[in-house]
């Protein structure tokens, strides 16, 4: 039982470069969602997906964009990377009627 | 911007003794959770509470919810060297699916 799994672990990247962070669950979970968490703090909501087929903004969206591919996948993509996106990105998944969320390890993304 | 802050931001006790960190928020919440990361790992879930409830166990753990304070506190008794990891409390909403996460408090047991 994979949970949720997240790819790659680690990246460097240089100014304006793009990417996108891969994120799946196996849990057969409906809602969905990326954070950012810095250092000292909490983690910060970027988008979330509350079912397959939509997408909604969270606290941090500017610089980023989401796909939910499908029940299982929702990607993170930062289309020109800026050193102020170096960060660890959390997916998490929920199940439906229980509110506690299944986290994946994180990205630590890094652009110099 | 963060809903929860949670106090301290560090604690540092010795092995066996119990640990309290309390969760402070401003808007009315439908449920609040608490959370645990160990370094460098993802979060974990530990326990939910919710707005019409004041207590909650789980082993070791207890929670408390007080809305007319807009506060809770997560207590951790007989704390282990295991339990060093970094406390996170996460309001949630009715209206919405997403929640809100605090600054976190550091937790460091002593042997």
């Amino acid at each position: 039982n994979a949970g949720v799994t997240q790819t790659p672990k680690f990246q460097v990247l240089k100014t304006g470069q793009s990417m996108t962070l891969q994120c799946a669950q196996d849990m057969n979970h409906n809602s969905m969602y990326w954070y950012r968490q810095d250092p000292g703090m909490g983690l910060r909501l970027i988008y979330y997906s509350a079912s397959e087929g939509t997408t909604d903004k969270g606290e941090v969206p500017n610089g980023y964009n989401v796909s939910r591919l499908n029940k299982r996948e929702f990607s993170l993509r930062l289309e020109s990377a800026a050193p102020s996106q170096t960060s660890v990105y959390f997916c998490a998944s929920r199940e439906e009627g229980n509110y506690g969320y299944t986290f994946g390890s994180g990205t630590r993304l890094t652009v110099v | 911007s963060q809903q929860g802050e949670e106090d301290p931001q560090a604690l540092s006790i010795q092995e066996g003794e119990n640990a309290t960190m309390n969760c402070s928020y401003k808007t009315s919440i439908n449920n609040l959770q608490w959370y645990r990361q160990n370094s460098g790992r993802g979060l974990v879930h530990l326990i939910l509470i919710r707005s019409n409830e004041r207590e909650k166990h789980s082993g070791r753990l207890r929670v408390t919810l007080d809305t007319s304070k807009k506060s809770s506190s997560l207590l951790i008794t007989a704390s282990r060297a295991a339990d060093t990891a970094s406390y996170f409390c996460a309001t949630g909403y009715s209206s919405a699916s997403k929640i809100i996460f605090g600054s976190g408090t550091r937790l460091s047991i002593r042997p």
